[in-house]
């Protein structure tokens, strides 16, 4: 069957880096992606991965992806209050379906 | 460019009514998406048109159904409305249909059932 599975909470301290865990179950998902959603606003795409690929960096984000264990992280460098959101782990299937996960809501301690 | 537009923002129907809601995508987007977000169920695709045409559907009944113009603009409608229908209902716009093609969301509109 078609899931992908997160943690529904992350609690990090300020300029901490967070690690937003997500597995999915699908071996043949083309892109997996990482949705940022902010209170009140629609889903932000924050980054994406194709799936022959180990890592992916831009700016404070990094992804990692291990197929063979079929886990996917989003790591945030010197996390920001601004950070503050929902995050939804997503991964495609085929070429026109896309599952998301339930989403892991990051809060930020001062 | 102007981001995907979604109307109404806010709706409140009751038990057994019908509802539209309508979802504009970023000009030049052929490919419109739609998703119900909900506490419990999280994110659920709904289903994709592609120049007027239905390319792939969700698990949802009937009750759920959706068109798309030859503007690209599209609608969704929901009849016999129930408690449960009460979500948040995103469209999501893409240049092209595929998996590898980034999705813009919209705010979302969202419907509560009472």
């Amino acid at each position: 069957g078609e899931d992908v599975e997160q943690s529904l909470f992350l609690s990090v301290r300020e300029g901490d880096s967070s690690v937003i865990n997500c597995t999915y179950t699908d071996s043949s998902s083309t892109y997996l992606y990482w949705y940022k959603q902010e209170p009140g606003a629609g889903l932000q795409l924050l980054t994406y991965i194709f799936s022959n690929m180990d890592m992916k960096q831009d700016q404070r984000l990094t992804v990692l992806l291990n197929k063979k264990d079929k886990h996917l992280s989003l790591r945030i460098a010197d996390t920001q209050t601004g950070d503050s959101a929902i995050y939804f782990c997503a991964e495609s299937i085929g070429d026109d379906k896309i599952i998301f996960g339930k989403g892991t809501r990051l809060h930020i301690l001062p | 460019k102007a981001g995907v537009t979604q109307t109404p923002r806010y709706l409140i129907k009751t038990r057994g009514q019908q509802v539209t809601l309508s979802c504009s995508p970023i000009s030049g987007h052929r490919s419109v998406s739609w998703y119900q977000q909900t506490p419990g169920q999280g994110l659920q695709f709904l289903f994709e048109y592609f120049s007027e045409t239905q390319r792939n559907k969700g698990n949802f009944p009937g009750r759920f159904s959706g068109r798309q113009f030859s503007n690209s603009r599209s609608e969704m409608n929901v009849s016999t409305l129930e408690l449960g229908d009460s979500a948040l209902y995103l469209c999501a716009s893409s240049f092209t249909s595929g998996g590898n093609n980034e999705q813009y969301f919209g705010p979302g509109t969202r419907l509560t059932v009472t």
